[in-house]
């Protein structure tokens, strides 16, 4: 069964707009942590933001924060006043505490594309 | 404080030839992870180490890939033969620690074509 889904393969939006990029995940544990990475097209894996399932409020680390509805089960990023060099594949992931080892478990991502 | 080194960049080879990825974690992280990223797709863990000991290596396909770290550093993933499928980019990534907060931190990969 896929742990992390994200639904919206592109994204179009313009400079200066906010844009929301949907997750949503599937976990029995109640300790795990939720990430969101940038991956231009250079290749790098570009760590963004956090939540952990523990925490009560939404993160928030620049123009990213995290909107984490923990019962829903859903930690969509939300990107605000968009610039041109956000347009890359952006990432959910999530780490199940429990699990033997601590990597992360990936989405199959989102394409942003930021116009003019 | 410097990043994940990786090399090479890029990687050309015909099937069944013999392949290794170099990685170089950030300085002081324990743990050590080596990922494929398919194009298209996200990254899946290959091979996760703890200093020098091996965590996780589930989703290694052992007749082929092999991976050390020794000394608890650096690390080598080889592909030995390579198949088409193993077309792919390798990331290598380091954390600090254990725990839902450690975060990794990602080289800029290998690109590996195999022809």
């Amino acid at each position: 069964a896929q742990k992390i889904t994200q639904t919206q393969p592109g994204m179009f939006v313009q400079e200066k707009e906010a844009v929301t990029l949907d997750c949503t995940y599937d976990t029995s544990d109640q300790s795990y942590g939720l990430f969101w990475y940038k991956q231009p097209s250079s290749g790098e894996m570009i760590f963004l933001i956090y939540q952990g399932s523990y925490d009560e409020q939404n993160a928030t680390e620049g123009r990213y924060s995290l909107n984490f509805q923990k019962a829903r089960k859903s930690a969509n990023l939300v990107i605000s006043a968009s610039q041109l060099g956000d347009s890359a594949m952006y990432f959910c992931a999530m780490r199940e505490v429990n699990q033997a080892g601590t990597a992360l478990i990936f989405g199959k991502g989102t394409t942003l594309s930021v116009s003019s | 404080e410097a990043g994940v080194a990786q090399s090479p960049r890029y990687k050309i080879i015909e099937k069944r030839q013999s392949v290794a990825f170099w990685c170089n974690p950030i300085s002081g992280h324990a743990t050590l992870y080596w990922y494929q990223q398919i194009l298209g797709q996200g990254p899946k863990l290959l091979i996760q180490f703890q200093n020098n000991g091996v965590v996780d290596d589930s989703q290694l396909p052992k007749d082929r890939f092999s991976a050390e770290r020794l000394k608890g550093v650096d690390s080598t993933l080889k592909i030995q033969p390579a198949k088409l499928e193993d077309s792919a980019v390798y990331l290598c990534a380091s954390s600090s620690g254990q725990g839902a907060a450690d975060t990794q931190y990602f080289g800029p990969g290998t690109r590996l074509t195999v022809l």
